[in-house]
């Protein structure tokens, strides 16, 4: 059974940084492009960025270029997220999200990580 | 790049169709044929429903269907079941660097 389980969402102040982590289990994880998918509680899905199974490309929304990077260890089956100067508008669910390669969905999805960003 | 344009809402009784609606740009929905569309129930992860516009995921019954014209995509749910109602979102592939998009997303009500 696929498993993708997010972890380090807490609350952090405007300005600050974080980093997120996400476990793959039941496929093989290096066989995947995956991506970070967020979600403003009460609000809308945005795509975040994205890192194929080699890590030879990554690329990011508008919103977040600069500020975050995406990595992953496929040794460790892990995919992380480094994000930092967070503002407000960064609050949101957290989701990471798996695509087969040479796909363009997401075809498997954790159940996401709250980050709230507030003072 | 601007997200997708859903209906806020549609509704139907049970047993009925609903269609929702997803437009965007030739940059997008028009431009490729990699529209998905998820269905995501409160407090839960989105799960994927349809692929490559029209293509459903093993395990999605055939009540979900999907379909593009121009730049529109339409995601129509036939034979409406209470387990129907959640929110519904379409997802376009954009091209490489801003690589996808997102409806404004649909609650499907059931009656």
């Amino acid at each position: 059974e696929v498993q993708l389980v997010e972890s380090g969402g807490v609350v952090v102040q405007p300005g600050g940084s974080l980093r997120l982590s996400c476990a793959a289990s039941g496929f093989t994880f290096d066989d995947y492009a995956m991506h970070w998918v967020r979600q403003a509680p009460g609000k809308g899905l945005e795509w975040v960025s994205l890192i194929p199974w080699d890590g030879s490309y990554i690329y990011y929304a508008d919103s977040v270029k600069g500020r975050f990077t995406i990595s992953r260890d496929n040794s460790k089956n892990s995919l992380y997220l480094q994000m930092n100067s967070l503002g407000a508008e960064d609050t949101a669910f957290y989701y990471c999200a798996a695509s087969s390669s040479w796909t363009y969905y997401f075809d498997s999805w954790g159940q996401g990580t709250l980050v709230t960003v507030s003072s | 790049q601007s997200a997708l344009t859903q209906p806020r809402s549609v509704s139907g009784s049970p047993g009925q169709s609903v269609t929702i609606s997803c437009t965007g740009t030739s940059s997008d929905v028009g431009g490729y044929n990699y529209v998905s569309w998820y269905q995501q129930h409160p407090g839960k992860a989105p799960k994927l429903m349809v692929y490559d516009v029209s293509k459903r995921p093993s395990g999605v019954p055939d009540r979900f269907s999907g379909s593009k014209s121009g730049n529109t995509a339409s995601l129509t749910i036939s034979g409406l079941q209470a387990e129907d109602e959640a929110d519904y979102y379409c997802c376009s592939y954009t091209g490489h660097y801003t690589s996808y998009v997102f409806g404004t997303g649909t609650k499907v009500t059931v009656l």
